[in-house]
């Protein structure tokens, strides 16, 4: 069973401050990895894909991948309350007719 | 700019009725999915198209039926809806290159009484 895994939260963080967001996920030869914002009642938005190891940066986006330690992380610079919502890791495993794998997702706090 | 819709925001059907959800793309993407989410369970497959007229089952497809009959549409249904089928219903559609990336619609939140 593929598996993709995310700290429930609630991620509390204070306006300005870096909020950190990890997942892990379980296939070995996953090709493609993403993360979706979705506000409370609204569908998931794309917001940052990643592909190789290292770093990708996007605005005050960071995304980070590490696949020896089957790892992706988001990283908020600057937080924004406006950026309180629940954020979706998800993970394309190789073969997949395109088939994501979701965790459940992280609800991130940001506090005025 | 990436475009998916679906036909209703808010749906409110009985137990026993037919009910159809439609989804809209107009990325010309070969790929198109239904998921239904519920707090904590988080999203869920329920069918998948690859190509026009083709299905697949996804995770939970019990209770469900879908139909493509063009690349741009495609519809999902409840053939006797539930009141355990209340939930919000979600369309995506990619392309099928190697990348994944899905495009979501604004979703339709499915009341059954």
């Amino acid at each position: 069973q593929k598996e993709v895994e995310q700290n429930s939260g609630p991620l509390s963080v204070p306006e300005g401050a870096i909020a950190s967001l990890n997942c892990t996920y379980s296939d070995r030869v996953s090709q493609s990895f993403f993360w979706y914002r979705q506000y409370s009642g609204k569908s998931p938005e794309l917001i940052m894909s990643i592909y190789s190891n290292g770093d990708k940066e996007d605005g005050r986006f960071t995304a980070q991948l590490n696949k020896a330690s089957q790892y992706v992380s988001l990283l908020i610079r600057d937080s924004q309350p406006s950026d309180s919502a629940t954020y979706l890791c998800a993970v394309n495993p190789g073969g997949s007719q395109g088939n994501l794998i979701f965790g459940k997702g992280t609800k991130l706090s940001v506090k005025p | 700019d990436v475009k998916v819709t679906q036909s209703s925001r808010y749906l409110v059907k009985r137990t026993g009725e037919k009910v159809f959800l439609e989804c809209v793309q107009d990325m010309d993407h070969e790929n198109m999915f239904w998921y239904r989410q519920d707090p904590g369970l988080g999203l869920r497959l329920i069918y998948f198209s690859y190509d026009v007229k083709m299905k697949e089952k996804g995770d939970i497809p019990e209770g469900y039926s879908v139909s493509r009959e063009k690349k741009e549409r495609f519809s999902l249904i409840l053939e006797s809806a539930s009141t355990n089928q209340t939930s919000m219903y979600l369309c995506a559609s990619s392309t099928d290159d190697i990348s994944g990336e899905q495009y979501f619609g604004p979703g339709t939140r499915l009341t059954v009484t």
